[in-house]
């Protein structure tokens, strides 16, 4: 049923390095969110965007950057990963409008060593 | 902060009746009441959700009060695939959805 796809879903990488996680939709969404979740855990909101450039930042601090240049893709970018950032990243989307249905991806795991 | 309370764990008999309670007291006239259900470490999915009136669906029954302070989902046949966190949210269309604790339920054999 859910149409909305986060790439890779694992990834471990190195210190330092800039890293962008995907996350695109197929179904017209305008409403985009980027969760952060450790294990066992709450999820946090991280990131948000309602269409095209819009951003906002979540109720979670995070280092990360997201942008909306499209309506079906909104990318989290860390420019300097760090052992910190070491967690579970989802992506959802929903329509809006009263409709407020939320579709989660699969997810990223990331490990940054 | 979530605006609802829900027991940390629960454990159900595989083929009985699971039935997850939320309190939500300080909910508003146009909030709705949603549960979404999350596996293992997988995106959390929608489940049912509700305003005032009970409703039902292909994966559950959502029973909510006539005040509205509470609800009670229901999964009339538990089955060890429905081991999982489930998770009551209140939400109103604009807002941001706030994810809980949740009632992590285990399905028993």
């Amino acid at each position: 049923e859910a149409d909305i796809y986060q790439t890779p879903r694992y990834l471990v990488i190195g210190t330092g390095k800039k890293i962008t996680l995907e996350c695109s939709q197929t179904m017209g969404h305008d409403k985009m969110y980027w969760y952060q979740q450790d294990p066992g855990m709450e999820l946090h909101l991280i990131h948000y965007s309602y269409g095209v450039n819009s951003t906002e930042k979540g109720d979670l601090s995070s280092e990360s950057t997201v942008s909306r240049i499209r309506t079906e893709h909104f990318p989290l970018t860390l420019e300097s990963a760090r052992p910190s950032h070491t967690s579970q990243y989802l992506c959802a989307s929903t329509q809006g409008g009263g409709n407020e249905k939320l579709f989660f991806g699969s997810g990223t795991q990331l490990s940054v060593l | 902060d979530a605006k609802t309370t829900q027991p940390t764990s629960m454990d159900c008999a595989e083929g009985r009746a699971a039935n997850l309670p939320c309190n939500h007291s300080t909910i508003s006239g146009n909030e709705y009441v949603y549960w979404y259900r999350q596996i293992h470490s997988q995106g959390p999915q929608y489940i049912i959700h509700g305003l005032k009136n009970n409703e039902t669906n292909e994966m559950a029954s959502l029973i909510i009060t006539e005040d509205r302070k509470s609800s009670t989902l229901i999964l009339p046949h538990a089955t060890l695939r429905d081991t999982a966190v489930y998770y009551c949210i209140v939400n109103n269309y604009g807002q941001n959805f706030v994810f809980g604790p949740g009632t992590r339920l285990s399905v028993l054999p």
